[in-house]
């Protein structure tokens, strides 16, 4: 069965560090998505993704935030100078229709900064 | 602003009892409503999903149940077993280009031996 890959799985990095993490949707999926879990809170939406712009972003998706598809196959989120509260786990998502309410989501990538 | 959010944070249930997580949205142009399973250390997993124009919906010892009335979503969960231990996130989407979806928190399921 298809699934959504992340990688790496666990990324520790200093303040004010650059990120990247990347993620590999399923190979049929068009709509692409990035979500963050702090540790014991609920799934945040961070921003979705189509035909190579991004769809929408949420108020969590700063300028030190950007997203790349740069070939056919691979999905990134860059952090550009990280902050202690990004710390969390970072989901990858992705969907074969426009509605996006079939999401299916990656193992995720936690994200500790020191 | 809108919200979707669960009752309670824990629920401990016997194996073989049937189990049943609530939630409450309050955006009530959302299309559809999901429930997803997430176990330790994975992501989020799609369990069963309702559209707006539905009131119940059967999967596999999986029922949700949609009261629009009073904007309330249920997932019933027959014959618990240790491995449906995780935590529960109800979430709901409106479709379109607004296509995220919005979690709420999550509420953990015990399953006692």
């Amino acid at each position: 069965e298809p699934e959504v890959t992340q990688t790496p799985s666990h990324q520790v990095t200093q303040m004010g560090q650059e990120v990247i993490l990347r993620c590999v949707p399923i190979s049929n999926h068009l709509y692409f998505y990035w979500y963050r879990q702090i540790l014991g809170q609920k799934v945040e939406f961070l921003v979705s993704f189509y035909n190579n712009e991004i769809s929408e972003k949420s108020e969590i998706f700063d300028d030190q935030f950007s997203v790349e598809r740069p070939d056919g196959s691979n999905f990134t989120l860059k952090i550009r100078s990280t902050k202690l509260e990004d710390s969390a786990m970072y989901f990858c998502a992705s969907s074969p229709n426009s509605g996006g309410y079939e999401q299916f989501f990656g193992p995720g990538t936690r994200l500790t900064v020191l | 602003g809108e919200s979707v959010g669960l009752h309670l944070p824990t629920l401990s249930v016997q194996e073989g009892d049937n189990s049943i997580i609530n939630c409450a949205y309050s955006n009530s142009a959302s299309d559809y409503f999901i429930w997803y399973k997430q176990e330790s250390g994975k992501g989020p997993q799609f369990i069963i999903d309702i559209r707006s124009n539905m009131d119940k919906r059967q999967g596999q010892r999986v029922t949700v149940l949609l009261n629009k009335t009073v904007k309330h979503l249920s997932l019933q969960i027959a014959a618990t077993q240790p491995g449906d231990s995780a935590v529960y996130f109800c979430a709901e989407i409106s479709t379109g280009a607004n296509s995220k979806l919005t979690f709420g928190k999550g509420i953990t399921l015990s399953v006692r031996p």
